[in-house]
């Protein structure tokens, strides 16, 4: 079975730039989620999809970030402008279900905004 | 406002000895509980889990242990490898927000032959 993937592996921009991430999740897997990961501390979720719906955003920087998984299969990130603080790993995992089921993560994209 | 805490960032143990890894919740609606390890480059991979309603759970050479009442959690790994080397999180969830999970900072384990 192969796994969750993501790209690009590494994206360097300068800030006020946009960039997007793509994240393909293990086949049959309805459940989808974004972390960030700052270096040095845990990840932290952005962003729930249930098949093509939200289901939790709550974390979420909305007046930059936006994220869509069209036809509940794959899924962009899209940050837009970019911040120096934004600089991260960004994480996509996916489930077979919501409930207690478990994530599988991707390799991450490293972000570096200069 | 940290709601899963690993205090120790680094651990340092000897091959074929035991290491125990800590971790501090503050949510008293968690109630399944999750362990991830990470290498470098590579995403975190669940390692072992267990639910409130269990104060142990074990998996080959690794146990977690849950005490409620103090919230907190430990992962015991014997006998350490080399190859254990890498990043353990922790990570919380409560059953009603849908597998919502909520990591911890991590420790880093070095294994030394």
């Amino acid at each position: 079975e192969a796994g969750v993937a993501q790209s690009p592996r590494y994206k360097i921009i300068e800030k006020r730039q946009s960039v997007a991430f793509w994240c393909n999740p293990i086949s049959g897997h309805a459940t989808l989620y974004w972390y960030q990961q700052i270096l040095g501390q845990g990840p932290k979720l952005l962003i729930q999809f249930q098949n093509n719906g939200v289901v939790d955003d709550s974390q979420l920087p909305k007046d930059r970030f936006s994220a869509e998984r069209l036809k509940g299969v794959d899924s962009t990130l899209k940050i837009q402008p970019a911040k120096l603080e934004d600089s991260a790993v960004y994480l996509c995992a996916s489930s077979r279900h919501r409930e207690t089921d478990t994530q599988y993560f991707g390799p991450g994209t490293r972000l570096t905004v200069l | 406002d940290q709601q899963v805490k690993q205090n120790s960032p680094s651990l340092s143990v000897q091959e074929g000895r035991i290491s125990i890894l800590n971790c501090d919740y503050t949510n008293s609606m968690f109630d399944y509980f999750l362990w991830y390890k990470k290498y470098p480059a590579e995403g975190p991979t669940f390692l072992i889990s267990i639910s409130s309603i269990k104060d142990k759970n074990e998996d080959g050479r690794f146990t977690v242990f849950l005490n409620k009442s103090a919230k907190h959690l430990s992962l015991h790994i014997v006998p350490s490898q080399p190859g254990d080397s890498a990043v353990y999180f922790c990570a919380a969830s409560p059953k009603t927000a849908g597998n919502k999970l909520t990591f911890g900072g991590g420790t880093r384990v070095l294994v030394k032959p």
